[in-house]
């Protein structure tokens, strides 16, 4: 069966420090993979997706990145965090290729900038 | 763009039935979808609904879509403490492989 992780659970940041967080899937090849960032209480904002390693698609202009280096990897970058950045982080995959793209999410990664 | 609107809040007793609601403005999409949230968790799939379907049901969980209002609702039947939660539709993104969720509803059952 598909497990999807992510890591840290939990963090505390100050403004201005670097962030990287990581998903992992596993028990499938070749996802799509998405990352979305939900304030308090708040919707869905889809952040980046890839469909395979290296592309990257970035959905809202702002100072993340993401990366894809391995096939079941997917990281979330700042090299600089603002105040703004604080949130909830979720992690998704979905199969790739099937015409039916329901997506399967991780515990997410609650973020806070001081 | 595509919208997808959801009602934020609801409120029902334990035992009751709960409805929630979803609108969306564009009808080209194949598979619309339900997603939990429980508190400081991430999102699980509920159900899910294939584009030529009026209705779905499966256990206490019933969804239905009305393609020519473009509204999609999720019914609890005999709903539940553990029920409480935010609740999500989402529809495809036709061609993009992504999906448009709505606001999210949150649903408190109180006994």
């Amino acid at each position: 069966s598909q497990t999807i992780h992510q890591w840290p659970a939990t963090l505390v940041q100050p403004v201005g420090s670097p962030l990287s967080l990581e998903c992992t899937v596993e028990g499938t090849s070749n996802p799509n993979l998405y990352w979305y960032r939900q304030a308090a209480g708040r919707g869905l904002q889809l952040l980046f997706y890839s469909v395979g390693i290296g592309q990257i698609s970035s959905e809202v202009p702002q100072n993340l990145s993401a990366s894809r280096p391995q096939d079941r990897q997917f990281i979330l970058s700042s090299k600089k965090l603002l105040l703004s950045d604080s949130g909830f982080y979720l992690c998704a995959w979905s199969g790739a290729g099937s015409g039916q793209y329901e997506q399967y999410f991780g515990p997410g990664t609650r973020l806070t900038v001081t | 763009g595509e919208d997808v609107e959801q009602s934020l809040f609801l409120s029902v007793r334990e035992g009751d039935s709960s409805v929630i609601n979803c609108t969306y403005t564009d009808s080209s999409s194949t598979y619309l979808y339900w997603y939990k949230q429980e508190p400081g968790a991430g999102l699980q799939l509920l159900t899910y609904i294939f584009s030529n379907m009026d209705m779905k049901q499966d256990q206490r969980l019933t969804v239905l879509l009305n393609k020519k209002d473009k509204h999609l609702s999720l019914r609890i039947a005999d709903t539940q403490t553990g029920d409480s939660a935010i609740y999500f539709c989402a529809k495809e993104n036709t061609g993009f492989q992504k999906l448009v969720f709505g606001t999210g509803t949150r649903l408190l059952v109180s006994p």
